[in-house]
């Protein structure tokens, strides 16, 4: 069974270092996204890509995050400077307009900023 | 303003215990309503996409139906390997948003 995947798993820095984290998403689905999740909330939208196209950008805090999808395939998030309030963990999700925008998620990536 | 409430924060069973959690939205223009399950340090897993209401979906002891208003999934006689935080989003005008999930737990 197809599956998005993500690393690294976990990642532990310390503040105002750099971190990326890398997705890539089930094979042929066009749209990506990168989500937050701080504990005890539901998943919170950073960015969407319809293939190499940002389509929507509008809560990913630009001064600090970047996020690219250079060929279309799979993506990578950047935090630089990473603050203590970035701790939380990283999903990333897939959808294909077949499958009716049904978004699959991979593991994420469990970010703890010391 | 577009919302999507999930009722309860969390639910305590006996095995064997059905019941119901509740996914309220005040969207307009509702294209899908799904439901997630995610265990702890883990990403949501997919369990049901509803699109129209009146629609119900089945899979082992969960049923998801959804309503013009909101949507429920009923568990029954669950067992502790249900125990989990179970998502609802809504997808509606190219937007998805989430529900803080009812975290259920089963006791043996």
């Amino acid at each position: 069974e197809a599956e998005v995947a993500q690393s690294p798993r976990y990642k532990i820095t310390e503040k105002s270092q750099a971190v990326a984290f890398w997705c890539d998403p089930i094979s042929g689905h066009a749209t990506l996204y990168w989500y937050r999740q701080i504990l005890g909330q539901g998943p919170e939208l950073l960015v969407q890509f319809q293939d190499e196209s940002v389509v929507d950008d509008s809560q990913l805090p630009k001064d600090r995050f970047s996020a690219e999808r250079l060929k279309g395939v799979d993506s990578t998030l950047k935090i630089q400077p990473a603050e203590l309030g970035d701790s939380a963990m990283y999903l990333c999700a897939s959808s294909s307009w077949t499958v009716a925008d049904t978004q699959y998620f991979g593991p994420g990536t469990r970010l703890t900023v010391l | 303003e577009d919302q999507v409430t999930q009722s309860p924060e969390a639910l305590r069973l006996q095995e064997g215990e059905s019941s119901s959690l509740n996914c309220s939205y005040t969207v307009s223009g509702l294209r899908g309503l799904f439901w997630y399950r995610q265990d702890p340090g883990k990403g949501p897993e997919f369990l049901f996409t509803l699109y129209s209401a009146g629609e119900e979906k089945e899979k082992e002891r969960l049923k998801a139906t959804l309503t013009k208003k909101e949507s429920f999934l009923h568990i029954t006689a669950p067992k502790p390997e249900d125990s989990a935080t179970y998502l609802c989003a809504v997808q509606a005008r190219g937007q998805f948003y989430f529900g803080t999930g009812t975290s259920l737990t089963v006791i043996p």
